[in-house]
């Protein structure tokens, strides 16, 4: 099983809906962000989170919002969502030793929204 | 905010050439990582640096840390078609304790086409 999984991996839905898309890990690590990817663009982070009561806006977070329901879980919503939020949605995690794995994020597969 | 310049942005190769590319950041990086994305995937972790000047392999990839430690790059050398991919590299920028603390920076990606 892998160990960071996102639901739904792929997405279609219209201006103006209301979408969430999930993350959970089973790696244990206290640490997780989402990121966008556009091409050209790279990986851009929208929110992240070190611990369950630890939530912080990352580069581009207007548009969006984030639920960390667990120390496993932690889940991204667009509340009106718009065409320029098409793009590919990754989660990560990461471990907050205060070491040199701090800096290693482990990624999951994506999601793929597109909002028409 | 931080820039991050990742080039060439794309490569055509032909099988068992070797292939560069590199990463060059407008301020201080005290790590640098090289990710590999596989279509359909989420990026994985392939080389981690954090030293300036460090040198380190992972089978016929070798990535450096700029004695700057603004820059660096990644050479793949005899490459496969299994190499196909796009390849990001990431920086942190603050030290341990401080805000940026586990926030990685990403490169805007190489995408790498390996023929036959």
């Amino acid at each position: 099983d892998a160990d960071v999984t996102q639901t739904p991996r792929n997405r279609i839905t219209k201006t103006g809906k209301r979408i969430m898309l999930e993350c959970s890990q089973t790696k244990g690590h206290d640490r997780m962000y989402w990121y966008r990817q556009d091409p050209g663009l790279g990986l851009r982070l929208i929110y992240y989170s070190f611990d369950v009561k630890d939530i912080n806006k990352g580069e581009i977070s207007d548009g969006y919002s984030v639920s960390r329901q667990a120390q496993a879980k932690f889940s991204l919503s667009l509340e009106s969502a718009i065409p320029n939020q098409t793009a590919l949605y990754f989660c990560a995690t990461g471990v907050g030793d205060g070491g040199r794995m701090t800096d290693t994020q482990y990624f999951g597969p994506g999601t793929r929204l597109t909002v028409l | 905010g931080q820039q991050l310049n990742q080039s060439p942005q794309s490569m055509f190769i032909q099988e068992g050439e070797d292939v560069s590319m590199n990463c060059t950041s407008s301020s201080i990086f005290n790590t640098w990582l090289w990710y590999k994305q596989d279509p359909g995937e989420g990026p994985v972790l392939l080389i981690a640096l954090y030293k300036a000047g460090e040198l380190t392999s992972n089978g016929r990839l070798t990535a450096q840390f700029g004695i700057t430690r603004k820059d660096s790059f990644l050479n793949i050398s005899a490459s496969i078609p299994s190499d196909v991919g796009i390849y990001f590299c990431a920086g942190r920028e603050g030290n341990a304790g401080g805000t940026s603390y586990g926030k990685l920076t990403f490169g805007q990606g190489t995408i790498l086409t390996v023929h036959p």
